[in-house]
């Protein structure tokens, strides 16, 4: 079976452009989630969907990041304008039905270098 | 808030020695609490959970973990380290009232030896 499936794997644009980024869950699971990854600030939670519903959006950095999840089976997290901060590695998670105890399928990630 | 806390940043251990990483959370109700482990270049696998019943759980790739509610812990531990177990390993935390929510740790590096 697929696993999580993001793209691109790697990005690397100029400071001021728009970032794009894709999230296929696994087939079936009803909760998704995006992260971000840094040295400084280790792995954080985003925001996360249920039944493509944002639940929690209370990490998105500010306005220049959104979400979006038009289906079960597709998900975007857009950064717009993109700034160096903003460098790091996103991973997109998925889980069956979003309860507290349900195993996170992670995505193998994708790099975003912002010059 | 629930936080997760794991004091050890990198460990370095010989291959076939014994591992200990540690694990302390701040939440009030029952936790749920997730060991998972990153290799390079890799997305998070997760290795083990406990969301109730024995405090000693099992995992993938020979490891462990026990929960201990007096001590907040939550610790990982592998009798013989492989080479093959050099990786990232983190520790989170989980609340049932919010979803699938997780709060990671920072993360602890594993190096090993030959």
């Amino acid at each position: 079976d697929a696993g999580v499936i993001q793209s691109p794997r790697h990005e690397v644009t100029e400071m001021g452009q728009e970032v794009t980024l894709r999230c296929k869950p696994i087939s079936g699971h009803n909760s998704l989630f995006w992260y971000r990854q840094t040295m400084m600030r280790g792995l954080e939670l985003l925001i996360y969907f249920n039944n493509n519903v944002p639940i929690d959006d209370s990490g998105m950095p500010e306005d220049r990041f959104s979400a979006k999840m038009p289906n079960a089976s597709f998900s975007t997290l857009k950064i717009q304008p993109s700034e160096p901060r903003d460098s790091a590695v996103y991973f997109c998670a998925s889980s069956p039905g979003g309860l507290g105890q349900e195993t996170q399928y992670f995505g193998p990630g994708t790099r975003l270098l912002v010059l | 808030a629930q936080s997760v806390t794991q004091p050890d940043i990198h460990i370095t251990v010989s291959e076939g020695a014994s591992l200990e990483l540690r694990c302390n959370y701040s939440y009030g109700a029952t936790p749920y609490l997730f060991w998972y482990v990153q290799s390079p270049g890799q997305g998070l696998q997760l290795l083990l959970k406990y969301f109730s019943g024995d405090t000693l759980v099992q995992g993938i790739k020979g490891f462990e973990a026990e929960f201990k509610r007096s001590q907040s812990s939550f610790n990982l531990r592998k009798p013989s380290v492989h080479w093959s177990d050099a990786a990232e390993y983190f520790c989170a935390v989980g609340a049932g009232n919010q979803g699938g929510k997780l709060i990671f740790g920072q993360g602890t590096e594993l190096s090993v030896k030959p």
